[in-house]
């Protein structure tokens, strides 16, 4: 798989239920971020967490890390029909300035 | 602030003809970055500058692609002759060293 390979693809979920998003990478990185995208739209930044933490919590969202897996996952609690975007996990690779995105989760939440 | 600054938000050009994409990037930030979107590949990164110099062009598909940033405030994406595969969206973004990046709105560009 890519660096930054969400999973799933598509997600498909009520509003009030929880959302979870997975992102796996091969390199060593310096921090991971997450990013959401409304159609049409830039994207905007949700979370950094760097390689020295294993969760991070922001509102409603909330990250982990796991270094040696390799891997991290987001958490959306409590959604709302609004939170309908596609989401991006992007990596700061070490010794590398430009970010490595991934090809998204197009997340939908039906009112 | 009002963000990143991009110009212009559509473009419709026919094939040969030359497209110039602009950005202005949030006051104080020192890296820029250019990214194409397309349904097919994703999110690319083309190209990014760190004070104003270009760092890494390895994403920039072909020599029709160029980009420069004369000065901190403002920087250029240019296609010259553009073809009907560069039709994409094209992000700017810019960020103060390590932190996170900040996006424009994109330039959706449609070459006829």
């Amino acid at each position: 798989s890519q660096q930054g390979e969400e999973d799933p693809q598509a997600l498909s979920i009520q509003e009030g239920e929880n959302a979870t998003m997975n992102c796996s990478y091969k390199t060593s990185i310096n921090n991971l971020q997450w990013y959401r995208q409304n159609s049409g739209r830039g994207l905007v930044h949700l979370i950094l967490i760097r390689s020295n933490e294993r969760e991070k919590h922001s509102g409603r969202l909330r990250v982990t890390l796991d270094t040696s897996k390799k891997s991290s996952s987001l958490l959306i609690t409590a959604s709302r029909a609004a939170d309908t975007a596609s989401y991006f996990c992007a990596t700061k690779d070490t010794g590398r300035r430009a970010l490595t995105f991934g090809s998204g989760t197009r997340l939908q939440v039906q009112p | 602030d009002a963000g990143v600054i991009q110009s212009p938000r559509h473009e419709v050009t026919e094939m040969g003809q030359e497209v110039t994409l602009r950005c202005k990037p949030i006051s104080g930030h020192n890296s820029l970055f250019w990214y194409r979107q397309t349904m097919m590949r994703g999110l690319e990164l083309l190209i990014y500058f760190n004070n104003n110099v270009p760092i890494d062009d390895s994403g920039m598909p072909e020599d029709r692609f160029s980009a420069k940033m004369p000065n901190a405030s403002f920087s250029t994406l240019k296609i010259q002759p553009s073809e009907p595969r560069d039709s994409a969206v094209y992000f700017c973004a810019s960020r103060v060293e390590m932190d996170e990046q900040y996006f424009g709105p994109g330039t959706r560009l449609t070459v006829t």
